[in-house]
């Protein structure tokens, strides 16, 4: 069965740092291209990024609202996902959700973590 | 990257057919038959319903059907049952390589 377990979600102030996880399990996450999608409190849903396979050069892709700010890394040894946070400003706030794109000819998001809660406040 | 745009409600009696567009541009919707659509409940994680414009993911009820014309995809949910209530968000690949949803529509049963 495959699952997604982000961590590492918390409270930081404003300019601060933060790096999430995502703990994956039940598919084989060297083929996969790894996602994240955050969601405001009580607003939509916004693309963050994606890191493409190894086999893919592990190329990065971020929306305009974080890109230079943030940075998503892969260990597929230990089966993890990162995303690094910096720069952290109020509407970074939401709930992070990791989400895996099994195969790279699919281009839809069908597992999705349980999410993880980052607060930017001061 | 602007996100793609869906009436904010849409509500229909139980029995009944509703439809939510999602319009976007030549960069995204119209360029790629890469759209699928999410149904979220409140507090839960978003769930794939419909992928590739058209395609129920398995164990979807045949109720849903996704459509697409030039910008605009389109979501049908006939024989409104109360379960339907949740919100619903369109998504796109881009040509810029990226992914943008839609600004997300509530469906409310009456």
């Amino acid at each position: 069965e495959v699952e997604l377990v982000e961590s590492g979600g918390g409270s930081v102030k404003p300019g601060g740092s933060l790096r999430v996880s995502c703990t994956t399990s039940g598919f084989n996450i060297d083929k996969a291209y790894m996602n994240w999608v955050r969601q405001a409190p009580g607003k939509g849903l916004e693309w963050v990024g994606r890191i493409k396979s190894k086999s893919d050069g592990e190329t990065t892709d971020y929306a305009e609202p974080v890109r230079g700010r943030f940075s998503i890394s892969r260990d597929d040894s230990k089966d993890i996902v990162y995303l690094q946070m910096n720069s952290l400003k109020s509407e970074d706030t939401g709930v992070y959700y990791c989400i895996a794109v099994r195969f790279s000819d699919w281009f839809f998001f069908d597992y999705w973590g349980q999410g993880t809660l980052v607060s930017v406040s001061s | 990257q602007s996100a793609l745009t869906q009436p904010a409600s849409v509500s229909g009696s139980p029995g009944q057919s509703i439809t939510i567009s999602c319009t976007g541009t030549s960069s995204d919707v119209g360029s790629y038959d890469y759209v699928s659509w999410y149904q979220q409940y409140p507090g839960k994680a978003p769930k794939l319903i419909i992928y590739d414009v058209k395609n129920r993911l398995s164990g979807v009820s045949n109720r849903f059907t996704g459509s697409k014309s030039g910008n605009t995809a389109s979501l049908t949910i006939s024989g409104l049952q109360a379960e339907d209530e949740a919100d619903y968000y369109c998504n796109s690949y881009t040509t810029e390589t990226t992914y943008v949803f839609g600004t997300g529509t509530r469906v409310t049963v009456l």
